[in-house]
């Protein structure tokens, strides 16, 4: 079955700092990779998509990448802020899978001042 | 923007009681999706519709779980003869077709005592 794998440990950075997430798949070829992020107590909120045939896309602080080769993404946010601490999400959907998204588990980010 | 809204957002309930949650997508969406998701994972998929159409249904769900979606508007969850396993967050989610991205309810907090 499909497995994808984020950091399951949580990321502590200090403010100014890039945060690198990584989100890593198994077996199947995805059509796309989304990015949400997700306060508690909240519904996940989405951020960036990047299609099977993009190396990587851009949206103010954030950056993602895509290597189809490797079966991994990464997601950079850029001078992190506090206001930045959430978990972030890694979903994908796979063509052989329907036409639904497949989440990661998350992984936790804390941004300290 | 209303968003998508779910009700109740939380709810206690006994084991082997019948529950029933509520969601209603942003009006313009026609895809409608239910997941599961518990303390330190991911959103794990249940079903999803397309109009009044539910096309897929997870394999880990039980038949003490139904959905519907009868005029391709709201949608109701219902879990019957809950266990304490079914205690999680149900969130809901709507959006286009194609890569459109998810956009989420705040979720339904069940605890199952």
């Amino acid at each position: 079955s499909q497995k994808i794998e984020q950091n399951s440990e949580a990321l502590n950075i200090q403010e100014g700092k890039t945060a690198t997430l990584t989100c890593n798949y198994t077996n199947y070829s995805p059509a796309y990779l989304q990015w949400y992020r997700q306060d508690p107590g909240r519904g996940p909120v989405f951020l960036l998509l990047i299609r099977e045939n993009e190396k990587e896309k851009r949206k103010e602080r954030l950056k993602v990448t895509f290597d189809t080769t490797l079966k991994q993404s990464l997601f950079h946010i850029t001078a992190s802020q506090p206001a930045d601490s959430a978990t972030y999400l890694c979903a994908l959907l796979f063509y052989n899978q329907g036409g639904k998204l497949i989440f990661g588990q998350g992984t936790e980010l804390s941004v300290k001042p | 923007d209303t968003g998508v809204s779910q009700d109740p957002r939380h709810k206690i309930t006994k084991r082997g009681q019948n529950v029933t949650f509520r969601c209603d997508p942003i009006s313009e969406h026609n895809r409608l999706y239910w997941y599961r998701q518990t303390l330190g994972q991911g959103p794990e998929f249940l079903t999803y519709f397309q109009n009044e159409a539910q096309l897929e249904k997870s394999r880990l769900l039980s038949d003490r779980f139904s959905a519907e979606r009868p005029k391709g508007s709201f949608s109701t969850l219902e879990i019957q003869r809950t266990e304490q396993g079914d205690s999680a967050m149900y969130l809901c989610a709507s959006s286009t077709p194609g890569e459109s991205p998810l956009h989420f309810g705040n979720g339904t907090r069940l605890t199952v005592t």
